[in-house]
Protein backbone atom coordinates (compact mmCIF):
# COMPACT_ATOMS: atom_id res chain seq x y z
CA UNK A 1 0.00 0.00 0.00
CA UNK A 2 1.10 3.14 -0.55
CA UNK A 3 2.84 5.00 2.11
CA UNK A 4 5.40 7.23 3.99
CA UNK A 5 7.30 6.14 6.71
CA UNK A 6 9.29 9.08 8.80
CA UNK A 7 12.31 8.22 10.86
CA UNK A 8 12.19 8.92 14.86
CA UNK A 9 12.18 11.32 17.36
CA UNK A 10 14.88 13.78 17.84
CA UNK A 11 16.50 15.76 20.73
CA UNK A 12 18.74 18.78 19.58
CA UNK A 13 20.49 21.73 21.29
CA UNK A 14 19.83 24.95 20.02
CA UNK A 15 22.19 25.94 17.34
CA UNK A 16 22.22 22.01 15.97
CA UNK A 17 20.70 20.62 12.79
CA UNK A 18 18.17 18.29 12.63
CA UNK A 19 18.05 15.70 9.34
CA UNK A 20 14.51 13.97 9.01
CA UNK A 21 13.92 11.58 6.36
CA UNK A 22 10.64 10.12 5.00
CA UNK A 23 10.64 7.10 3.09
CA UNK A 24 8.03 6.42 0.41
CA UNK A 25 6.74 2.84 -0.72
CA UNK A 26 3.85 2.04 -3.25
CA UNK A 27 4.09 3.87 -5.97
CA UNK A 28 6.45 5.37 -8.42
CA UNK A 29 8.28 8.02 -6.12
CA UNK A 30 9.43 10.29 -8.95
CA UNK A 31 6.09 10.85 -10.07
CA UNK A 32 4.92 12.78 -7.10
CA UNK A 33 6.02 16.04 -5.16
CA UNK A 34 6.53 16.21 -1.92
CA UNK A 35 5.76 19.04 0.40
CA UNK A 36 7.21 18.93 4.62
CA UNK A 37 4.85 20.67 6.97
CA UNK A 38 5.12 21.64 10.74
CA UNK A 39 3.33 21.14 13.64
CA UNK A 40 4.26 22.79 17.07
CA UNK A 41 2.69 21.91 20.64
CA UNK A 42 -0.87 22.60 20.25
CA UNK A 43 -0.79 25.14 17.30
CA UNK A 44 -1.79 24.83 13.57
CA UNK A 45 0.08 23.27 10.06
CA UNK A 46 2.83 25.39 8.98
CA UNK A 47 3.74 24.61 5.40
CA UNK A 48 7.65 24.63 5.01
CA UNK A 49 8.49 24.10 1.51
CA UNK A 50 8.40 21.38 -1.19
CA UNK A 51 10.52 18.91 -3.30
CA UNK A 52 10.70 17.51 -6.85
CA UNK A 53 11.68 13.99 -6.16
CA UNK A 54 11.87 13.87 -9.88
CA UNK A 55 14.75 16.37 -10.58
CA UNK A 56 15.27 17.48 -7.20
CA UNK A 57 14.01 21.09 -7.39
CA UNK A 58 13.07 22.46 -4.58
CA UNK A 59 10.64 25.69 -3.52
CA UNK A 60 10.50 26.74 0.55
CA UNK A 61 8.79 28.91 2.58
CA UNK A 62 10.05 32.42 3.59
CA UNK A 63 10.20 31.80 7.01
CA UNK A 64 12.46 29.41 6.59
CA UNK A 65 14.31 29.97 3.36
CA UNK A 66 18.28 29.87 4.18
CA UNK A 67 17.73 27.76 7.01
CA UNK A 68 16.19 24.94 5.43
CA UNK A 69 17.46 22.16 2.67
CA UNK A 70 15.04 19.81 1.48
CA UNK A 71 16.67 16.67 -0.77
CA UNK A 72 16.18 13.26 -2.16
CA UNK A 73 17.55 10.09 -3.15
CA UNK A 74 15.82 8.17 -5.67
CA UNK A 75 17.55 5.00 -5.33
CA UNK A 76 16.23 4.56 -1.62
CA UNK A 77 12.50 7.01 -2.57
CA UNK A 78 13.54 8.60 0.35
CA UNK A 79 13.25 12.35 0.74
CA UNK A 80 14.98 14.24 3.59
CA UNK A 81 14.38 17.81 5.21
CA UNK A 82 17.46 19.40 7.18
CA UNK A 83 16.75 22.23 9.59
CA UNK A 84 19.92 24.42 10.98
CA UNK A 85 20.51 27.04 13.52
CA UNK A 86 17.63 25.37 15.77
CA UNK A 87 15.62 27.40 18.19
CA UNK A 88 13.00 26.37 20.61
CA UNK A 89 10.29 27.51 18.60
CA UNK A 90 11.32 25.10 15.99
CA UNK A 91 10.21 22.27 18.48
CA UNK A 92 7.30 20.68 16.42
CA UNK A 93 5.97 17.62 14.89
CA UNK A 94 7.49 17.61 11.50
CA UNK A 95 5.44 16.00 8.56
CA UNK A 96 6.08 14.44 4.89
CA UNK A 97 2.86 14.95 2.73
CA UNK A 98 2.79 13.63 -0.68
CA UNK A 99 1.17 16.01 -3.39
CA UNK A 100 -1.57 14.97 -5.64
CA UNK A 101 0.14 16.10 -8.44
CA UNK A 102 -3.08 15.88 -10.54
CA UNK A 103 -4.22 18.92 -8.23
CA UNK A 104 -3.12 20.77 -5.15
CA UNK A 105 -3.43 18.63 -2.05
CA UNK A 106 -1.90 16.51 0.14
CA UNK A 107 -2.84 12.81 0.03
CA UNK A 108 -0.83 10.33 1.91
CA UNK A 109 1.15 11.68 5.18
CA UNK A 110 3.64 10.32 7.03
CA UNK A 111 3.25 9.58 10.86
CA UNK A 112 4.96 12.45 11.87
CA UNK A 113 8.57 13.07 13.44
CA UNK A 114 8.84 14.55 16.91
CA UNK A 115 11.85 17.06 16.91
CA UNK A 116 12.35 18.81 20.45
CA UNK A 117 15.35 21.55 20.74
CA UNK A 118 16.05 22.05 24.07
CA UNK A 119 19.40 22.99 26.08
CA UNK B 1 2.44 34.78 3.94
CA UNK B 2 -0.06 35.07 6.56
CA UNK B 3 -2.26 32.30 7.51
CA UNK B 4 -5.74 32.23 6.83
CA UNK B 5 -8.64 33.02 9.04
CA UNK B 6 -10.51 30.45 10.16
CA UNK B 7 -12.73 30.04 13.26
CA UNK B 8 -11.29 29.14 16.76
CA UNK B 9 -14.24 26.70 17.41
CA UNK B 10 -17.46 25.22 16.49
CA UNK B 11 -19.99 22.82 17.80
CA UNK B 12 -22.83 20.95 16.84
CA UNK B 13 -25.07 18.52 18.43
CA UNK B 14 -25.49 14.86 16.41
CA UNK B 15 -27.49 14.64 13.82
CA UNK B 16 -26.82 18.51 13.00
CA UNK B 17 -24.57 20.95 10.48
CA UNK B 18 -21.96 22.96 10.98
CA UNK B 19 -19.87 24.92 8.53
CA UNK B 20 -16.32 26.55 9.21
CA UNK B 21 -15.08 28.89 7.50
CA UNK B 22 -11.76 30.15 6.08
CA UNK B 23 -10.83 33.53 5.16
CA UNK B 24 -7.74 34.70 2.60
CA UNK B 25 -7.10 37.30 -0.09
CA UNK B 26 -6.76 36.98 -3.62
CA UNK B 27 -3.36 35.79 -4.02
CA UNK B 28 -4.72 32.60 -2.39
CA UNK B 29 -8.25 31.35 -1.72
CA UNK B 30 -9.45 34.39 -4.13
CA UNK B 31 -7.21 33.54 -7.04
CA UNK B 32 -7.33 30.09 -7.33
CA UNK B 33 -9.35 26.42 -7.01
CA UNK B 34 -7.25 24.53 -4.92
CA UNK B 35 -8.30 25.09 -1.51
CA UNK B 36 -8.33 21.74 0.57
CA UNK B 37 -9.34 21.01 3.99
CA UNK B 38 -7.77 18.69 6.36
CA UNK B 39 -9.36 16.65 9.81
CA UNK B 40 -6.84 16.00 11.90
CA UNK B 41 -7.78 13.86 15.14
CA UNK B 42 -5.56 14.19 18.27
CA UNK B 43 -2.14 12.54 18.14
CA UNK B 44 -2.49 11.46 14.32
CA UNK B 45 -1.76 12.83 11.10
CA UNK B 46 -4.06 14.98 9.09
CA UNK B 47 -6.57 13.20 6.79
CA UNK B 48 -7.75 15.28 3.33
CA UNK B 49 -11.35 15.58 3.16
CA UNK B 50 -12.04 18.26 0.60
CA UNK B 51 -9.82 19.52 -2.65
CA UNK B 52 -10.28 21.72 -5.38
CA UNK B 53 -13.14 23.40 -3.27
CA UNK B 54 -15.72 20.93 -3.33
CA UNK B 55 -14.50 17.68 -4.68
CA UNK B 56 -13.75 14.52 -1.79
CA UNK B 57 -11.34 11.74 -2.32
CA UNK B 58 -12.43 8.36 -2.15
CA UNK B 59 -13.63 6.57 0.94
CA UNK B 60 -14.92 10.26 2.45
CA UNK B 61 -18.63 10.63 3.36
CA UNK B 62 -20.79 12.85 1.52
CA UNK B 63 -21.72 14.28 4.38
CA UNK B 64 -18.90 16.64 4.35
CA UNK B 65 -18.35 19.37 1.62
CA UNK B 66 -17.09 22.13 0.57
CA UNK B 67 -17.76 25.87 -1.61
CA UNK B 68 -16.04 29.35 -1.81
CA UNK B 69 -17.36 32.61 -2.64
CA UNK B 70 -14.26 35.24 -3.23
CA UNK B 71 -12.26 35.15 -0.99
CA UNK B 72 -13.54 32.83 1.74
CA UNK B 73 -13.76 28.67 1.22
CA UNK B 74 -16.08 27.06 3.77
CA UNK B 75 -16.60 23.83 4.80
CA UNK B 76 -19.86 22.53 5.91
CA UNK B 77 -20.73 18.48 7.60
CA UNK B 78 -23.76 17.57 7.90
CA UNK B 79 -25.12 14.89 9.99
CA UNK B 80 -22.61 15.44 12.72
CA UNK B 81 -21.65 12.43 14.15
CA UNK B 82 -19.22 11.66 17.25
CA UNK B 83 -16.12 10.65 14.78
CA UNK B 84 -16.06 14.03 13.23
CA UNK B 85 -15.10 15.61 16.35
CA UNK B 86 -11.62 16.47 15.31
CA UNK B 87 -9.36 19.85 14.48
CA UNK B 88 -10.31 21.32 10.48
CA UNK B 89 -7.77 23.07 8.77
CA UNK B 90 -7.58 24.68 5.29
CA UNK B 91 -5.34 25.12 3.14
CA UNK B 92 -4.61 27.11 -0.13
CA UNK B 93 -2.22 27.30 -3.29
CA UNK B 94 -1.11 30.51 -3.73
CA UNK B 95 1.37 30.48 -6.31
CA UNK B 96 5.04 29.01 -5.29
CA UNK B 97 4.08 28.37 -1.69
CA UNK B 98 1.08 27.00 0.25
CA UNK B 99 -0.68 28.42 3.45
CA UNK B 100 -3.03 26.89 6.18
CA UNK B 101 -5.62 27.93 8.32
CA UNK B 102 -5.19 28.84 11.60
CA UNK B 103 -7.27 25.16 12.65
CA UNK B 104 -10.67 24.98 13.75
CA UNK B 105 -11.79 22.48 17.04
CA UNK B 106 -15.14 20.85 15.64
CA UNK B 107 -16.89 19.32 19.02
CA UNK B 108 -20.00 17.27 19.17
CA UNK B 109 -22.15 17.94 21.87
Amino acid sequence: QVQLVQSGAEVKKPGASVKVSCKASGYTFTSYYMHWVRQAPGQGLEWMGIINPSGGSTSYAQKFQGRVTMTRDTSTSTVYMELSSLRSEDTAVYYCARDTTVTDAFDIWGQGTMVTVSS
Amino acid sequence: QSALTQPRSVSGSPGQSVTISCTGTSSDVGGYNYVSWYQQHPGKAPKLMIYDVSKRPSGVPDRFSGSKSGNTASLTISGLQAEDEADYYCCSYAGSYRVFGGGTKLTVL
